[in-house]
């Protein structure tokens, strides 16, 4: 049964840091996911990793994927209030749809 | 354009009574998703439709959950008999047949409230 499992699940930092979310999952998979939520909101997309070693970046955001340690980062560069969000990874189970698995989800907060 | 449109927003039902869940998803998406998300289980898949294939019902908790698409658009999720444990924010979600790198856009979703 696959496993995603994010750490930390919550995280408070101050504006103009640095910071990484990590997505550990158990089984062989080559589809992650990153998705944000606001509160009260549905989930947005942010990154599709495909293939080992995908790297994709979107202003303050990188994620990047491992297959082979089963694990993806989300990094935060230089943060500000508006990244202020829930963020989740989500694994393809790999049974021809997009049944996804998703960790538990980073709460981060960002103060000025 | 449109999104993922999903009705009602929210619903108050007392338990044992049946409720009905709508999604009308993406004009051109062929693949439609039920998604469930508590605080207790976090996000979790529950029925998939692709075309008019027999839907993937893998997820779904007990069989008082049922879905229906009609004619490869609009979904009805029905829970028959809620349970206290149904309650949940039930999100919808679509996208393209086969492009993993399409990924879902999901709905606002309904939040279902069992008393």
């Amino acid at each position: 049964e696959l496993k995603v499992e994010q750490n930390p699940l919550f995280l408070s930092m101050q504006e103009g840091k640095n910071y990484t979310i990590y997505c550990n999952y158990s089984t062989t998979s080559d589809r992650l996911y990153w998705y944000r939520q606001d509160p009260g909101k549905s989930l947005e997309s942010l990154f599709v990793l495909l293939s080992n070693g995908a790297v994709k970046q979107e202003g303050r955001l990188m994620a990047s994927l491992d297959t082979k340690a089963r694990l993806s980062t989300l990094h935060i560069t230089a943060a500000v209030h508006d990244l202020s969000a829930t963020y989740f990874c989500a694994v393809d189970a790999g049974q021809g749809a997009q049944k996804l698995v998703f960790g538990q989800g980073t709460r981060l907060t960002i103060n000025p | 354009g449109a999104g993922v449109s999903q009705s009602p927003s929210n619903k108050v039902t007392e338990k044992g009574k049946d409720v009905e869940l709508r999604c009308d998803p993406i004009s051109g998406h062929t693949a439609l998703y039920w998604y469930r998300q508590s605080l207790g289980q976090g996000l979790e898949f529950l029925i998939y439709f692709q075309g008019n294939s027999a839907p993937d019902k893998s997820g779904l908790p007990s069989d008082r959950f049922s879905a229906e698409r009609t004619g490869g658009s609009v979904s009805t999720l029905t829970i028959q008999r809620t349970q206290q444990e149904d309650s949940a924010v039930y999100l919808c979600a679509s996208s393209y047949i086969d492009r993993y790198n399409s990924p879902l856009h999901f709905g606002n979703g309904t939040r279902l409230t069992v008393t």
